[in-house]
């Protein structure tokens, strides 16, 4: 079975503009979540998406959002970037099925990278 | 909100020896507690995790442990070899049906010599 698959890999932006990524879960699985991984704050919830609806956010700014597809798809997009925007952005999925032992174990993607200059 | 603290944040061991890396969490609703290991330019991959309703859970070297009342769980990996190198991370969620927000420790950089 294909792991959590994120496209592109790497990105340079410049300060001002907007980005959008994309993640692909594991197929079957219906929860998407994103975290930002930077040195200084280390690995940060942003949000999770499940059938088409955001249920969890993190503590960022509006300018972070989100949306998931039917196929459960998800994109996250940030618009005018800031400098302190760079880190790398991981995608998990999980199943979120109801009941079942692994229903919540979240499986991560190789990530984005995003450098703003 | 969870809060989750994780040490040390490097631990340097010898081939052959034990790594043991402890976390705290404050927030009592957490009942999920998974383990991930990172490698460089790779996402987190989950190696192990435990239920609040489980005390001690094993997979081949790597065991983990929970005490509920004191707020702590800890990831320990015997026999360590050359490829248990890398970043761990734990987390902590107050799994439920309506969302899975894992809050993470700040990693712990392990270094197994040869």
């Amino acid at each position: 079975k294909a792991g959590v698959t994120q496209t592109p890999r790497y990105l340079i932006k410049t300060r001002g503009q907007q980005v959008t990524l994309s993640c692909s879960p594991i197929s079957g699985h219906r929860s998407v979540s994103w975290y930002q991984q930077t040195p200084g704050q280390g690995l940060q919830f942003l949000f999770e998406y499940f059938s088409e609806t955001q249920r969890n956010k993190g503590n960022f700014p509006g300018r972070f959002s989100g949306r998931q597809f039917s196929n459960s798809r998800s994109e996250m997009n940030v618009s005018t970037l800031e400098l302190g925007d760079s880190a790398l952005y991981l995608c998990a999925s999980s199943l979120m099925a109801s009941g079942g032992d692994r229903s919540y174990e979240q499986y991560f993607g190789p990530g984005t990278r995003l450098t703003v200059t | 909100g969870e809060n989750v603290e994780q040490h040390p944040s490097t631990l340097s061991v010898q081939e052959g020896d034990s790594a043991v890396i402890k976390c705290t969490y404050s927030d009592s609703a957490s009942n999920y507690f998974p383990w991930y290991k990172q490698e460089l330019g790779k996402g987190p991959q989950l190696i192990i995790d435990i239920r609040s309703n489980v005390g001690e859970k094993k997979d081949q070297r790597i065991a983990v442990t929970l005490n509920k009342t004191a707020k702590h769980f800890s990831l320990h990996i015997t026999e360590t070899q050359p490829e248990d190198s890398a970043v761990y991370f734990c987390a902590a969620s107050p799994f439920k049906a309506a969302g899975n927000k894992l809050t993470f420790g700040g990693g712990t950089r392990v270094l197994v010599k040869p």
